[in-house]
């Protein structure tokens, strides 16, 4: 079992629409979460980190269920610049190695 | 201002070869790390170094070696390059580890023919 898993997609929505992607972890003793972006040939970058009691920030809004071990994160009102890869991104207990899902393709059209 | 470089940007070589990327950062952080994303966009963490001590070293080949000359650069040397080793790799830094958001460079696309 992967420790990170995410459906790969792609996603394919109209502008406009709410879509959601799900991060399943294997290692109960993960420590934080976070959700990366990473548009096509750059580098991923910070989207935001997830907390228990959830978070929203703008049109974004992640959750995590630690009993589960499952992180989500909802897109409202996607724009085209929505576009891209999203990886769910989970750091051990121990150390500083972050352990990277192999992310959600999304796609925005007009 | 770029925050984490690296250079070059993009490696074409024969296999067998030895080459070397370099990555520096502007942002003071205590921390550098080299990721390796495969043609099937996994990024899988290689290795981390703090303060110029090597901390995280994932079972990488001893083909790779990583050298941190003072805490804001972290180069990584290949030698005897394989087709395997085709991908890119981008090096982050953070400010504190097992904390600090990472931060990534640009990426260096590297194909071995």
């Amino acid at each position: 079992r992967k420790e990170v898993e995410q459906d790969p997609g792609p996603f394919n929505v109209p502008e406009g629409a709410t879509v959601a992607f799900n991060c399943t972890y294997s290692n109960s003793a993960s420590q934080s979460f976070f959700w990366y972006r990473q548009d096509c040939r750059k580098e991923p970058k910070l989207l935001m980190s997830v907390y228990s009691s959830g978070n929203e920030d703008g049109r974004f809004t992640a959750q995590l269920n630690r009993a589960s071990q499952y992180i989500s994160l909802l897109i409202r009102d996607s724009k085209l610049s929505d576009s891209a890869t999203y990886l769910c991104v989970v750091r051990e207990s121990s150390g500083d190695k972050l352990t990277f899902g192999t992310g959600t393709r999304l796609a925005v059209r007009p | 201002d770029t925050a984490v470089s690296q250079t070059p940007k993009y490696l074409v070589t024969q296999m067998g070869n030895d080459k070397s990327i370099k990555c520096e950062q502007n942002l003071g952080h205590d921390t550098m790390y080299w990721y390796k994303q495969d043609s099937k966009k996994f990024l899988k963490i290689m290795f981390s170094y703090n303060n110029k001590e090597l901390i995280i070293n994932e079972t990488v080949p001893n083909r790779f070696s990583p050298k941190s000359p003072d805490k804001a650069h972290l180069n990584l040397h290949i030698n005897s390059l394989e087709l395997g080793d085709s991908a890119v790799y981008f090096c982050a830094s953070s400010g504190l580890a097992g904390t600090d958001t990472q931060y990534f460079g640009p990426g260096t696309r590297l194909t071995v023919l």
